[in-house]
């Protein structure tokens, strides 16, 4: 079986802050890794990926993210953040040769403050 | 390229009803997945089709929801009788197979149950 942990429900943060939210994983199969971020009254959209390669991966607005397969984490960083990047941010599996379901985490209340 | 659409938007209604949920995937994309979102926590996978054929239905409460994906393309998800504990979002998401594609997620729709 496979679970996703978030370690912070909310995260508050300044506007130009760095930020990072944390998440850890486990599963007894190799995984891919997403981080995707939900706007209010809107669906998920993909932030960024890790499939394979470069342990560090970069996706969009800003964000980027490493994997780290000995402590099982996928933490999500920006070294900036503005006021638009106040949102949902849900971390997310999915083990491979299991036919392609995510399994999300429980999601951090990024909130930027001015 | 058009995304994920889903309809209605919001939807509400009185225990022990019914209701229907409608999915238009992306063209040309063979999986589709229903997911349960309850309010504050990450998105659950109810059922995953691969074309028409149900791939994964493990988590699906088969005694009141049902779901099908006819020709391979639209899918519509049903609650019947509808309880309380279904208020959530219910979101699509479709990807071009089970590999290594993201899924691309829809608006969803928001059902409240009174």
């Amino acid at each position: 079986a496979q679970s996703v942990t978030q370690l912070d429900s909310q995260v508050p943060v300044f506007e130009e802050a760095p930020v990072e939210l944390r998440c850890n994983y486990s599963s007894s199969v190799s995984v891919y890794l997403f981080w995707y971020v939900q706007y209010p009254n809107q669906g998920l959209q993909l932030l960024l990926k890790y499939l394979s390669g470069s342990t560090l991966v970069k996706g969009i607005n800003g964000f980027e993210a490493e994997f780290n397969k000995s402590q099982t984490s996928f933490h999500l960083r920006k070294p900036s953040v503005h006021i638009s990047d106040t949102a949902e941010y849900f971390c997310a599996v999915r083990p491979e040769g299991q036919g392609g379901k995510l399994i999300f985490g429980q999601g951090t209340e990024l909130s930027v403050k001015p | 390229e058009a995304g994920v659409a889903q309809s209605p938007r919001y939807k509400i209604i009185e225990k022990r009803q019914s209701v229907a949920f409608w999915c238009n995937p992306i063209s040309g994309h063979a999986t589709l997945y229903w997911y349960q979102q309850i309010l504050g926590q990450g998105p659950k996978l109810l059922i995953q089709f691969q074309n028409n054929g149900v791939v994964d239905d493990s988590q699906l409460p088969k005694d009141r929801f049902s779901a099908e994906r006819l020709k391979g393309v639209d899918s519509t998800l049903k609650i019947q009788p509808a309880k309380l504990e279904d208020s959530a979002v219910y979101l699509c998401a479709s990807s071009p197979g089970t590999g290594r594609q993201p899924q691309h997620f829809g608006d969803g729709t928001r059902l409240s149950i009174l």
